[in-house]
């Protein structure tokens, strides 16, 4: 089962611009994580968000939380050709502690950063 | 050591053979977990496993079979599968969550690409 909807599903930008891909989700959850992947190969964990947090910084990445609207966005600032990859966003609602966590991910954006 | 493991990276079975995927970590997790995806999809949760015991099964066909035989190994036992299970299979770990601390990143391994005939 998919959690929720992002958009857009692809974006194309010029080497420097920034980036924003937004995330909509349908159930409670206890965090929010945000993932790449390059090429159909691993994913890379960018940043993780918990639910009673709103604002997140990690180098260039910037995430928000809304969880009112059910909804997050990851900003990429200055961005660079190496940038280019499928961005997931995932979110975690494990129910009972100690096992494990159950991260359901977004249907995510493919970046295109142009040099 | 902070990857995740997988082998073999590509894998060719008929659909009578009997193969496995295997997956390996030594970060310490305690919970490793099992998903597939299609080409163009997100990945899709088929098990997770914590300390060793199956926790979350998703309603996977019994042609896969997971097994955890210690805390650093995951496989997944593949059997009379169909060439609709062709796919990329991802292998994740992740620390346990004892008390609300909010949860933990996955460390995910490169990845089987999986081609049933």
């Amino acid at each position: 089962s998919q959690q929720g909807e992002e958009d857009p599903q692809a974006l194309s930008i010029q080497e420097g611009e920034n980036a924003t891909m937004n995330c909509s989700y349908k159930t409670s959850i206890n965090n929010l994580q945000w993932y790449r992947q390059n090429s159909g190969r691993g994913l890379v964990h960018l940043i993780l968000i918990r639910s009673n947090e709103r604002e997140k910084h990690s180098g260039r990445l910037r995430v928000t939380l809304d969880t009112s609207k059910k909804s997050s966005s990851l900003l990429i600032t200055a961005s660079r050709a190496a940038d280019t990859a499928s961005y997931f966003c995932a979110t975690d609602s494990y129910m009972i502690y100690n096992q494990g966590g159950k991260l359901i991910f977004g249907q995510g954006t493919e970046l295109s950063v142009k040099p | 050591d902070t990857e995740v493991t997988q082998t073999p990276k590509h894998l060719v079975m008929g659909m009578t053979n009997k193969k496995s995927l295997k997956c390996e970590q030594h970060m310490g997790h305690r919970a490793m977990y099992w998903y597939k995806q299609k080409a163009k999809k997100p990945p899709e949760l088929m098990f997770v496993y914590s300390y060793e015991k199956l926790s979350i099964n998703e309603s996977v066909p019994s042609r896969f079979s997971p097994e955890c035989p210690n805390s650093s190994l995951l496989n997944l036992h593949l059997h009379a599968l169909q060439p609709e299970d062709s796919a990329l299979y991802l292998c994740a770990s992740s620390q346990v969550d004892f008390v609300d601390r909010g949860g933990y990143g996955y460390t995910f391994g490169s990845g089987t690409r999986l081609t049933v005939v």
